[in-house]
């Protein structure tokens, strides 16, 4: 089945850095998605992206199908962005195969 | 209220017995997913739904069984609970609309299932 791997698996950073997050796929999708689990467990959605490149406020995502790859950015970090990242990627006809995560923490 | 719930939120139970984790969702979607959360492992998916008469196997669905009583309920059991199920279970949902695409997905708030 299709791999998916998550990079760095942890990233320590003082609040208002940057930071990008790396996720790598083995085969073509047709949908990738990230998502956010906070500290108390909750899982967010924060961008569909099979492909391009989108921003939510802090947040954005970039995809490049071709390269089997995607990053989510975040800028000028707070220490609400604390959590756990995935990444999530299917085939068409199949469920949301997730990578392990990167584990956030934002320390003020 | 959530859109997706899930019951029990937590439950400890002994080695051997048999547990039901349900869920329930008011989004209207047709799509429903059970996965589990291992610490350092991401989340694995255990079964899935893409309609009431579709049933999948995902990665991980030795020792586990599930049942789609309808549209917006997606049950899953542990029929002879062991300690290494010991973990935190999510269902989700995503919208059919999408075709053969998944679909964006909405999760529930986890149910924490401890097997002593």
């Amino acid at each position: 089945g299709i791999q998916v791997e998550q990079s760095p698996p942890d990233l320590i950073l003082q609040e208002g850095a940057n930071s990008t997050l790396r996720c790598n796929f083995s085969d073509s999708v047709n949908n990738l998605q990230w998502f956010h689990q906070n500290p108390w467990g909750q899982l967010i959605n924060l961008f569909y992206i099979p492909s391009g490149t989108k921003q939510n406020g802090r947040l954005s995502a970039t995809t490049v199908a071709t390269e089997r790859y995607s990053l989510l950015y975040i800028s000028s970090s707070q220490t609400t962005d604390s959590g756990v990242y995935f990444c999530a990627v299917s085939q068409a006809g199949t469920a949301l195969i997730f990578g392990k995560g990167t584990t956030l923490s934002v320390s003020s | 209220d959530a859109d997706v719930t899930q019951t029990p939120r937590n439950r400890i139970t002994k080695t051997g017995k048999r547990i039901m984790l349900e869920c329930s969702q008011t989004k209207g979607h047709d799509r429903m997913y059970w996965y589990r959360q291992d610490p350092g492992l991401g989340l694995r998916l255990i079964y899935y739904s893409f309609d009431v008469k579709d049933i999948n196997k995902g990665e991980i669905s030795d020792g586990y069984s599930v049942s789609r009583q309808a549209q917006a309920k997606f049950s899953l059991s542990l029929e002879s609970a062991i300690p290494n199920q010991t973990a935190l279970y999510f269902c989700a949902t995503s919208d059919s609309s999408w075709g053969l695409h998944t679909g964006e997905l909405f999760f529930g708030e986890g149910s924490r299932l401890t097997v002593l």
